[in-house]
């Protein structure tokens, strides 16, 4: 079992749609959670960063993580055809290396 | 540009040569990680050194992997003997020091994307 789960998609949404991204882990030491948005060819741009459990926002994000399930999402709001691209959900234990979901791929049709 | 550089963007080299990369992090960034990443996966841990100590090394870095970081500031890494299963894109990144926050964030460069024929 990996030790970070996440949806590799593909996800079609209309324009305007909200989107909802999901990641699922096994380490209970896992205290830090990121987003990432990854578009194509490019390396991976730090989007949301959270700290052990709640909800952050911001702008038409929201990061949200639940430790006691083990289970993290990301919300788009009003998803334009610009947020198009591959969301890789990220965390770790302390303060070295990451572990990352596969991504999910997302387009969002005009 | 003073985020994290990588060089060369893409690098295509036949079975058996040996491959070098470079990433030059942000300026007052002390730690530099290496991952790998294929297609359709999220990258995977290699390595991580603080400033030109490397305190950590993933069971993925076989001995054909070496990273060096000689002088606390831009590192490389390199890959002897290439084989094809080593095509993928290799991504640095870099933070500060955590301190008593005990996490920051690591910011990525563009990736070197490795094709081995």
């Amino acid at each position: 079992q990996k030790e970070v789960e996440q949806d590799p998609g593909p996800l079609s949404v209309p324009e305007g749609a909200i989107v909802s991204l999901n990641c699922t882990y096994s380490n209970s030491a896992f205290q830090y959670f990121m987003w990432y948005r990854q578009y194509s060819r490019k390396g991976p741009e730090l989007l949301m960063y959270t700290y052990s459990s709640g909800n952050k926002e911001d702008g038409r994000f929201t990061a949200q993580v639940d430790k006691s399930s083990k289970y993290i999402s990301l919300f788009i709001r009003d998803s334009q055809p610009s947020d198009s691209a591959t969301y890789l959900c990220a965390m770790k234990a302390g303060a070295n290396n990451l572990f990352f979901g596969t991504g999910t791929r997302l387009t969002v049709i005009p | 540009d003073t985020g994290v550089s990588q060089d060369p963007r893409h690098k295509i080299t036949k079975r058996g040569q040996n491959v070098t990369f470079r990433c030059d992090p942000i300026s007052e960034h002390n730690r530099l990680y290496w991952y790998r990443q294929t297609l359709g996966q999220g990258p995977e841990f290699l390595t991580y050194f603080q400033n030109e100590a490397q305190l950590e090394k993933s069971r993925l870095l076989s001995d054909r992997f070496s990273a060096e970081r000689p002088k606390g500031s831009f590192s490389t890494l390199e890959i002897q003997r290439t084989e094809q299963g080593d095509s993928a894109m290799y991504l640095c990144a870099s933070s500060s020091d955590p301190g008593r926050r005990g996490n920051t964030e690591a910011f990525f460069g563009q990736g070197t994307r490795l094709t081995v024929v």
